[in-house]
């Protein structure tokens, strides 16, 4: 079935490096692609999404880009602050009939001080 | 944010027991989803209701029925569960059902015991 791999599931960088986590969609009908943002305890928020016709995106520090061809889509953070400590889920969705919004199994970033 | 408000926050009961868990939101929004988020494992999209009527059923037991009597409310009725459906239950809900960020409650956190 459709799956999305999100990798690394850890990682951890010195504060003002950058981090980048990238995933991996099986189903080429995939279209939308947003990134959520857990903290501990708290309820996942989209940080950011990207729509198959663009190929990057960028909002202040957060940018996303997208590989269609090889079905690649990564989350890069820049001047990493101890605040963007959290897990972070991608997901790939379509809706064409069915309607699938399938999420990756979340990357826990820890910024170290 | 406030905008999708879930209670309990927390449910602890027993196999035999029937509870239901409550989903509010404020956001006007058309679309409403049930997940299920168990550690290490990735978000599992449950139930989709789009304008009240439910629209996918993602293969979920009949243990789990979601109601949902109007636009703003979703509930999740919980009848003789199974340790293995202890979880984090989430629930979202988007402008309309389609490639659209999702807005998540905080959730209920559900023990079985």
């Amino acid at each position: 079935g459709e799956n999305v791999e999100q990798h690394p599931s850890t990682l951890s960088v010195q504060e003002g490096d950058s981090a980048v986590i990238k995933c991996t969609y099986s189903d080429s009908a995939s279209n939308y692609f947003p990134w959520y943002k857990q903290e501990l305890g708290k309820r996942p928020q989209l940080i950011i999404d990207i729509r198959s016709n663009v190929g990057e995106k960028k909002d202040q520090r957060i940018a996303v880009t997208l590989n269609k061809t090889a079905k690649h889509f990564s989350l890069h953070i820049t001047e990493t602050q101890p605040e963007d400590s959290a897990v972070y889920f991608c997901a790939a969705s379509y809706l064409s009939g069915t309607y699938k919004y399938i999420f990756g199994t979340g990357t826990r970033l820890k910024v170290l001080a | 944010e406030t905008g999708v408000t879930q209670t309990p926050r927390h449910l602890v009961m027993g196999m035999t027991n029937k509870k239901s868990l409550k989903c509010e939101q404020h956001l006007g929004h058309n679309a409403m989803y049930w997940y299920k988020q168990s550690a290490k494992k990735p978000l599992e999209l449950m139930f989709v209701y789009s304008l009240e009527e439910r629209v996918e059923n993602n293969s979920v037991p009949s243990r789990f029925s979601p109601e949902c009597p109007n636009s703003s409310h979703l509930f999740l009725h919980l009848h003789t569960l199974q340790p293995e459906d202890s979880a984090l239950y989430l629930c979202a809900s988007s402008r309309d059902r389609g490639n659209q960020p999702q807005h998540f409650g905080d959730g209920t956190r559900l023990s079985i015991l």
